[in-house]
């Protein structure tokens, strides 16, 4: 598949199980901070985002966690589904609505 | 309907050619933008457009030029290709440069032999 060859962090997870995908991020004066999924041959799709002033914010089987003393912020994903398989990015937001991204995490969702 | 379309979806190049990139968005939004995503998955601000006007250049090489006609379209020209131009390009969109949910194009797959 397309991430053969790939070196980046690759978490596998039953389907049913819970996901947490995790990220570092190194811009204290971001304002918001971003999860998008990338599925296969495809552009990267919003998912969700929380603001620099909150801890936690739900979505739809999804929340995401910010913790700024530690520079760090995850992403939940409650009752994974194989349709979660895909490379998970998380951005920070800067000046100009420049979105600076990490490194992306693999989630297999195995049946 | 598509949102966010570019064209072509892949591009296949000798060095030294010069190509162009197309992307048009029918979201009405005002904001557009050009990413590059390497091999190992890394995705990177190139440049970005708001209502036609030039805000963000990253440090990319003036091989590129982005250019856009209205504030539907941004097309992408690369002259003299290298090597290490081989990528995939996404056009994004967003409303304007205060809404921070940008909405990506399916990428154009650029290898450059």
């Amino acid at each position: 598949g397309e991430s053969v060859g790939l070196h980046l962090p690759t978490l596998s997870v039953q389907e049913g199980d819970n996901s947490i995908i995790n990220c570092a991020y190194s811009n204290s004066a971001s304002d918001y901070f971003i999860w998008y999924k990338q599925e296969s041959g495809k552009g990267p799709q919003f998912i969700i985002d929380i603001r620099s002033n909150m801890d936690k914010r739900q979505g739809q089987r999804v929340t995401v966690l910010l913790n700024k003393t530690v520079k760090h912020l995850s992403l939940q994903i409650a009752a994974t589904q194989p349709g979660d398989s895909a490379v998970y990015f998380c951005a920070e937001r800067e000046y100009g609505n420049k979105l600076v991204f990490g490194a992306g995490t693999i989630l297999r969702v195995k049946s | 309907d598509t949102a966010v379309s570019q064209t072509p979806k892949y591009l296949v190049t000798q060095m030294g050619n010069d190509k162009s990139i197309k992307c048009e968005q029918n979201l009405g939004h005002d904001t557009m933008y050009w990413y590059k995503q390497d091999s190992k998955k890394f995705l990177k601000i190139m440049f970005s457009y708001n209502n036609k006007e030039l805000i963000i250049n990253e440090t990319v090489p003036n091989r590129f030029s982005p250019k856009s006609p209205d504030k539907a379209h941004l097309n992408l020209h690369i002259n003299s290709l290298e090597l290490g131009d081989s990528a995939v390009y996404f056009c994004a969109s967003s409303q304007d440069t205060r809404d921070k949910t940008q909405y990506f194009g399916p990428g154009t797959r650029l290898l450059v032999l």
